[in-house]
């Protein structure tokens, strides 16, 4: 596709479920980014997939967290017994060269914890 | 510990007026900075950036201003459309951190027309 996607756009969970949010990055990027967004703030990194390496999980909140690109395409990110405090936007973005075209985000997965 | 900071939460511009959005940031290690545009309901856009070797750079209405001295930067937008009314962010990098960016918590600009 021409952009980034993820899906579902919208996820509720109850406190304890555990969800799987997809992104599909563009075709040819080698670089792939997880970043989590709290209501009225900036993005914070998660992790970061180069083919399919994670070369950088340094921003993963605990270890509820696991994020996998096993085909060095398609990335999953999976929240294990999810908690209210896990709820956000969940970005992802992918790059051929970010430092002259930045990243391309996704329209990220709104994640609501009830 | 905010590594990067936007201090002004909003800003209401007139259509045709220069938009003025600023950023501060702490870590003297950041070498590129990024400015990205979010509309509701979409993920940010990238706008422009600039690198630590540079105190300026222009693309078309956007201009990015970088003051290594005082950790600031800026963006400038001339003339201001209705159209850029949307949540700026600003972005920083250093070499030793790879590709992560620390994101600033975002400006909200209003256009009016």
């Amino acid at each position: 596709g021409a952009g980034v996607s993820q899906s579902p756009r919208y996820k509720v969970a109850k406190r304890g479920q555990d969800v799987a949010l997809r992104c599909d990055p563009i075709s040819g990027h080698v670089s792939l980014f997880w970043y989590q967004q709290a209501l009225g703030q900036g993005p914070e990194f998660l992790t970061y997939f180069q083919n399919e390496a994670q070369l950088d999980k340094s921003g993963l909140p605990s270890d509820r967290f696991f994020a996998e690109r096993p085909e060095g395409s398609v990335s999953t990110l999976k929240i294990q017994r999810t908690q209210q405090e896990d709820s956000a936007v969940y970005l992802c973005a992918s790059s051929l060269d970010w430092t002259v075209y930045g990243y391309t985000f996704g329209s990220g997965t709104r994640l609501t914890v009830v | 510990d905010q590594q990067v900071k936007q201090n002004s939460p909003s800003l209401s511009v007139q259509e045709g007026r220069i938009s003025i959005l600023n950023c501060d940031y702490t870590n003297s290690m950041f070498d590129y900075f990024l400015w990205y545009k979010k509309y509701p309901a979409e993920g940010p856009t990238f706008l422009i950036s600039i690198s630590s070797i540079k105190d300026k750079n222009e693309d078309g209405r956007f201009t990015v201003f970088l003051n290594k001295s005082a950790k600031h930067l800026s963006l400038h937008i001339v003339p201001s459309q209705p159209g850029d009314s949307a949540v700026y962010f600003c972005a920083a990098s250093s070499g030793n951190a790879g590709n992560m960016l620390t994101f600033g918590g975002g400006t909200r600009l209003m256009v009016k027309p």
